[in-house]
């Protein structure tokens, strides 16, 4: 079975902190891995995209990585600031075209 | 460029009712996709088009769930009758292609609420 797991389910942080989000999946045959944002009522914005043949992405203050072997992916993101609060997916694609989404992470940055 | 628009962004219906959601995605895009993302979890794909053809609809629950895309650009996607365990967000998502590699553009979604 297809899973995705994101640890914590929340986060408190204060304005500052670098913090890592956790994603692990079960699936070994993965094509590529997404971070997405997901703000309060809104729609899914992509942050990062890894292929598989790659180790990290960076953009900015986010930085993604990808150990296929043991089945994990984290974000990073570098002194946190209040807009940054929002809920952080991971999802993969494998043998099909499909995203598999995690749960999410909720982040709350306060100033 | 204008992003995928969705609506109506609220609906509250009771359960055993229709209701119908439409979604405009990006001018250009061939494939569009419907997402059910109930509280606290992930969004789950229902269907995937490719122009006017249905890709997916392998999780889509048919005997109360249809959606169409008849000419290849707007969609909509009915729930007929409703039931309690189908309030959630249902998103719409349209990609360029199809395809692993391509990114793909969210609406807001309409949440809905089953009484």
């Amino acid at each position: 079975k297809q899973e995705v797991t994101q640890i914590p389910a929340a986060l408190s942080v204060p304005e500052g902190e670098n913090l890592v989000l956790n994603c692990s999946f079960t699936d070994s045959a993965i094509y590529n891995l997404q971070w997405f944002r997901q703000d309060p009522g809104k729609g899914l914005t992509s942050l990062l995209l890894i292929q598989s043949s790659q180790r990290e992405q960076t953009s900015g203050r986010l930085n993604a990585s990808l150990d296929k072997s043991s089945g994990r992916s984290t974000l990073y993101i570098a002194a946190s600031q209040p807009g940054d609060s929002a809920t952080y997916l991971c999802a993969y694609t494998s043998g099909t075209y499909k995203y598999i989404f995690g749960t999410g992470t909720r982040l709350k940055v306060l100033a | 460029e204008a992003g995928v628009a969705q609506s109506p962004r609220y609906k509250i219906i009771e359960k055993r009712q229709s209701v119908a959601f439409w979604c405009n995605p990006i001018s250009g895009h061939a494939t569009l996709y419907w997402y059910q993302q109930i509280l606290g979890q992930g969004p789950k794909l229902l269907i995937q088009f490719q122009n006017n053809g249905v890709v997916d609809d392998s999780q889509l629950p048919k005997d109360r769930f249809s959606a169409e895309r008849l000419k290849g650009v707007d969609s909509t996607l009915k729930i007929q009758p409703a039931k309690l365990e189908d309030s959630a967000v249902y998103l719409c998502a349209s990609s360029l292609q199809s395809g692993r590699d391509q990114p793909q553009h969210f609406g807001d979604g309409t949440r809905l609420s089953i009484l």
